[in-house]
Formats: C-alpha cells, structure tokens, sequence
C-alpha cells in the first residue's frame, strides 16, 4: 500500500553538527516529494522539495536526495543550529497533488 | 501576505456538540485540504477541494463535513463532536499538484 516511513523517531546532534533525517517511501509511482519543519504549536512549513527526474537539490544548508532505486528520500541539514530543533516531516505526492505523510522526526540540537 | 489563516486557534467543546473550523488563503490558490495531527502520528487527510466547486473525502473523513465556500475559503464542521476528534486540525493549501502545500498555524480542538 501507499506509506511513507520515517528510520528514526528522534535525532540528537550537536550544535554545528552535520544532521541526517532519513525516510522510506513505498510508491514508486510518486513523482514529487516534500520536506516539511514543524516547530511546537505552528503548522509544517515547506523546506524543499525534489521530483522523481532528479536525485539531488540544495537548498540553504540544506540538501535533499532521492535514491528511486531504493525507496529512500534524506535531509540533510549542514551546520546544525538550536533554530532547527522541530519535527521534520517527509510527504510523497500521489495522485496530482494529495500529501502521504509519514510520522515525523524529532531533531534536537544541543547547545 | 497573510497566507493561510485558521480561526479559531483553540477550542473546547462537550461531546455532542458542533461546530466549524473556518480556513481562508489570500494567495488565489486552487486546492485546499484539511489535515489532522495526532500525537506520535503524521498528518491524515480528512477532506479535500482540488477546485473551487469540488470536494473529496480524504484518509479520514467520518465525522466530518466540509463546504468549499469559494476560492478562498474552506470549512471543516463537526456536526456531533466525539472525544475521538480532540485533535489539532491543519488547513492547506496550493497552486496545483505540483507544488508543495502553505499550511496555517492550527486549530487546537478538545472534545470532553
């Protein structure tokens, strides 16, 4: 069936660290993917997104990849800051445009 | 830009009762969706509008009503509210399937 899963609940890193939040999707049919932050008590906010035709983007400190061959979307945050501390939602788009969520990370920076 | 706005931003209702959760986007955006988070779990679609004039039943609709008034603005009713929909309740929106959704900040509702 159609899921998206997240490897790790929680991720400690230390401040300036490089943070990896992994994700596993299970439609290879999806062609659009989405990285989402959520900060206590405010809605998800966009990070950035990758379609299918690529398997790399950058963004400000951030990188996302796409591995098709294995399911497996990735975060990663370069140069971790207190500022990234929040839940980190990966979403696969199915369908022209409806969200499959997957249950979300919690990233926390230590000081 | 005001973007995505949800009121109210908390509720409290007895089981039984109704109520509407109202959802308006300034940014002349077709598709409009209505999520709910739980804690531990993900955001689950309730309902959808894809257009102005059209509206789909999502992962968890029951319970549920919505009206897609116009452009702009997408309502979510709870006609009888059980304990089972305290819940936070997420209102989206976007251009079309290919771009990623603006969400507003959340109604936090209880149901007692």
């Amino acid at each position: 069936g159609e899921s998206v899963g997240l490897h790790l609940p929680t991720l400690s890193v230390q401040e300036g660290d490089n943070s990896i939040i992994n994700c596993a999707y299970s439609n290879s049919a999806s062609d659009y993917f989405i990285w989402y932050k959520q900060e206590s008590g405010k809605g998800p906010q966009f990070i950035i997104d990758i379609r299918s035709n690529m398997d790399k983007r950058q963004g400000q400190r951030v990188t996302v990849l796409l591995n098709k061959t294995v399911k497996h979307l990735s975060l990663q945050i370069a140069a971790t800051q207190p500022g990234d501390s929040a839940v980190y939602f990966c979403a696969e788009s199915i369908q022209g445009g409806k969200l499959i969520f997957g249950q979300g990370t919690e990233l926390s920076v230590k000081p | 830009n005001a973007g995505v706005t949800q009121t109210p931003k908390f509720q409290v209702l007895k089981t039984g009762q109704s109520m509407t959760l109202q959802c308006a986007q300034d940014m002349n955006h077709n598709s409009m969706y209505w999520y709910r988070q739980d804690p531990g779990m993900g955001l689950r679609l309730i309902y959808y509008s894809a257009s102005e004039g059209t509206t789909d039943k999502g992962e968890v609709p029951n319970g549920y009503n919505v009206s897609r008034l116009n452009k702009r603005e997408f309502s979510l009713r709870l006609e009888s509210a059980a304990p089972s929909q305290t819940s936070v309740y997420f209102c989206a929106s976007t251009p079309s399937g290919l771009y990623g959704y603006t969400f507003g900040s959340g109604t936090r509702l209880t149901v007692v």
